[in-house]
């Protein structure tokens, strides 16, 4: 149970050109999703928090209209990459969780990842 | 603000050598103290959920255990395929909306 998948794994694009990053939530409705980046021996960043049906948190110093984030349903999230640039290549990560109340705990569960590389 | 720490940054053991790896926080309330596993070039994998202190879960050759101030992860005579980069993460609750704090993880390596 509680399996995330992310499409594409990898994905090469020409700078200028807009990526989309699907997350999928595929035996469980997720309340929260959540995106991260990654760099190279590092631990997770934060970028945004996703809930269904509205807009996304995002974190300081991420761009929100470079990073579109859609919550379209409890299952999906997308993450746009728009007008990329070789300084956006990197590992993106989504998870999805399911928020036991506020008070309750909140256990993510992570997607494969999408390798990002922009030419 | 919440903080995690993790140490060592690395740790290497033979096959057979049992350690332990250990995450402090400092987070007002906490509502869940998280362990992940992350192989090269994939996204983190779900271990443990911890709640309250004193409070203990097991799988395979891992054990977690929480206290009021820091969460160890127990390996019991890894293997080679348990090397890996683990990861610690709270959860403090209230407005969070689930965002969780990691730590910057300890990469183990088990050598044959």
């Amino acid at each position: 149970g509680a399996v995330v998948s992310q499409h594409p794994s990898w994905v090469i694009c020409k700078s200028g050109t807009s990526v989309k990053i699907e997350c999928r939530s595929l035996d469980f409705q997720a309340t929260t999703m959540f995106w991260y980046r990654q760099f190279p021996k590092q631990s997770l960043m934060l970028m945004a928090t996703s809930n269904e049906g509205s807009k996304a948190t995002y974190e300081q110093g991420v761009e929100k209209d470079k990073f579109l984030i859609n919550h379209a349903s409890l299952t999906l999230s997308t993450l746009t990459v728009t007008s990329a640039h070789p300084e956006d290549s990197s590992f993106y990560i989504c998870s999805a969780s399911i928020l036991a109340g506020l008070l309750g705990g909140a256990t993510q569960y992570f997607g494969p990842g999408t390798r990002l590389l922009v030419l | 603000e919440d903080q995690v720490t993790q140490s060592p940054e690395a740790l290497r053991l033979q096959e057979g050598e049992s350690s332990s790896l250990n995450c402090s926080y400092t987070v007002s309330g906490l509502r869940g103290l998280f362990w992940y596993r992350q192989d090269p070039g994939k996204g983190p994998e779900f271990l443990f959920t911890l709640y309250s202190a004193g409070e203990e879960k097991e799988k395979e050759r891992l054990k977690a255990t929480l206290t009021k101030k820091e969460s160890f992860l127990h390996i019991t005579a890894p293997k080679p395929e348990d090397s890996a980069t683990y990861l610690c993460a709270v959860y403090a609750g209230g407005t969070s909306y689930g965002k969780l704090t990691f730590g910057q993880g300890t990469i183990l390596t088990v050598h044959p």
